[in-house]
């Protein structure tokens, strides 16, 4: 069975600029979470949607947004990149419901120049 | 204010020996908590969960402890192997505002000598 895919797997992008990551959960699951990652942190929570809805959201600001679709994969979108957005950004999918164990895709790496 | 905190940034074991990873919290909403591994240009790995109604949970190598009362949960992997080199993160998850989120550590680097 195919894990949690994510693209693109490295993007690089200048300040002020729009960016829009992709993510698809692995079959069955309903749930994905989306996290960033800064070099020497643990990811940070950006969203979790679930059966299409926004279910939580982290302390980012509005410039981050997401949504999902009704195939479950999900998108992130960053507006007006600043250089501190640079990180990896990790997608997270489970079946749903507590105390499920996240599955993590291998992440997509923005850079911002 | 970092809700889960892993002290040591590092730690190297000799192969065959055990590797203890500490991680400690301050929220006490917190009911469940799990450890993920993760290795270069890779997510993390999920490798073992515990509710907060345990104090041990063993899968295989891995066993995970926890003490409620000191906030306190500890990653034991007996015997330690080289491709056990990695980073470990743990997490922590609680019901907030309808919804579990997970609060990561920033992660201990675990080196394994062989």
């Amino acid at each position: 069975d195919a894990g949690v895919t994510q693209s693109p797997t490295h993007l690089i992008k200048t300040r002020g600029q729009q960016v829009t990551l992709r993510c698809s959960p692995i079959s069955g699951h309903k749930s994905v979470s989306w996290y960033q990652q800064v070099l020497g942190q643990g990811p940070q929570f950006i969203f979790q949607y679930y059966e299409k809805e926004e279910r939580g959201r982290g302390n980012f600001p509005d410039r981050f947004s997401a949504r999902q679709f009704p195939n479950y994969s999900s998108e992130l979108n960053v507006n007006a990149l600043l250089l501190g957005d640079s990180a990896l950004y990790l997608c997270a999918s489970t079946m749903g419901g507590a105390y499920n164990e996240q599955f993590f895709g291998p992440g997509t790496r923005l850079t911002v120049l | 204010d970092q809700q889960v905190k892993q002290n040591s940034p590092s730690l190297s074991v000799q192969e065959g020996r055990i590797s203890i990873l500490n991680c400690d919290y301050t929220n006490s909403m917190f009911d469940y908590f799990l450890w993920y591994k993760k290795y270069p240009a890779e997510g993390p790995t999920f490798l073992i969960s515990i509710s907060s109604i345990k104090d041990k949970n063993e899968d295989g190598r891995f066993t995970v402890f926890l003490n409620k009362s000191a906030k306190h949960l500890s990653l034991h992997i007996v015997p330690s192997q080289p491709g056990d080199s990695a980073v470990y993160f743990c997490a922590a998850s609680a019901l907030t505002s309808g919804t579990y989120k997970y609060i990561f550590g920033t992660g201990t680097r675990l080196k394994v000598l062989a």
